[in-house]
């Protein structure tokens, strides 16, 4: 029953490989995110889909490549991980801009 | 300039304490307030959302805010163990959510 699920909870690979997150919610929304929380616990949002398509897409770095085949899901796929994308991810999703409700996150950890 | 600023703490206070917890934000054209909860290794939880000035109350919480001074505050009565959690303020302005830095809240028994 929870309402917005990403998998994996935690994420250990080595530098250069490619992984991806999954994320999906149940609450109806139209709208979903990516966001990367750093070790100081700055939320930082990195991509936002509305009805699968992009609206919000911050200066991130190209290797990283968000996709939704519907607006239930937003994946999130990385190419060639460096040691600085090791942070917390947290997918979340909202209707009509309002209250926005998170995931539980993905400990991604480069090593 | 972050468009929302939060200190950071650490704060903390003996259970039953009354705790505040304040930020403020540089645009006037935010429309929406939140706070969010997040306990360790959890995603944040909405606590509680406002949109106008003035105070909110939901049992031990009260949201405040203050358009005129662009400041928001979150009042904790009776502090709890069970509150100890980082806290972010959170404001919405033309479809994007902009979040303070949290402040890490330790409730001691």
């Amino acid at each position: 029953d929870t309402a917005v699920s990403q998998t994996p909870k935690y994420l250990v690979t080595q530098m250069g490989n490619d992984k991806s997150i999954k994320c999906e919610q149940n609450l109806g929304h139209d709208t979903m995110y990516w966001y990367k929380q750093d070790s100081k616990k700055f939320l930082k949002i990195m991509f936002s889909y509305n009805n699968k398509e992009l609206i919000i897409n911050e200066t991130v770095p190209n290797r990283f490549s968000p996709k939704s085949p519907d607006k239930a899901h937003l994946n999130l796929h990385i190419n060639s991980l460096e040691l600085g994308d090791s942070a917390v991810y947290f997918c979340a999703s909202s209707q009509e801009d309002e209250k926005l409700f998170f995931g539980s996150g993905t400990q991604l950890s480069v090593l | 300039q972050k468009e929302v600023e939060q200190d950071p703490g650490p704060l903390s206070v003996p259970e039953g304490a009354i705790v505040s917890l304040n930020c403020t934000y540089s645009n006037s054209a935010f429309q929406y307030f939140m706070w969010y909860r997040q306990y360790s290794r959890k995603g944040p939880e909405l606590l509680m959302y406002t949109y106008s000035s003035g105070n909110k109350e939901d049992g031990r919480f009260t949201a405040q805010v203050d358009k005129s001074s662009k400041y928001i505050s979150l009042f904790i009565r009776d502090s709890q163990p069970s509150d100890s959690a980082t806290y972010l303020c959170a404001s919405l302005r033309s479809n994007q959510f902009y979040f303070g830095t949290g402040t890490s809240l330790t409730v001691i028994p």
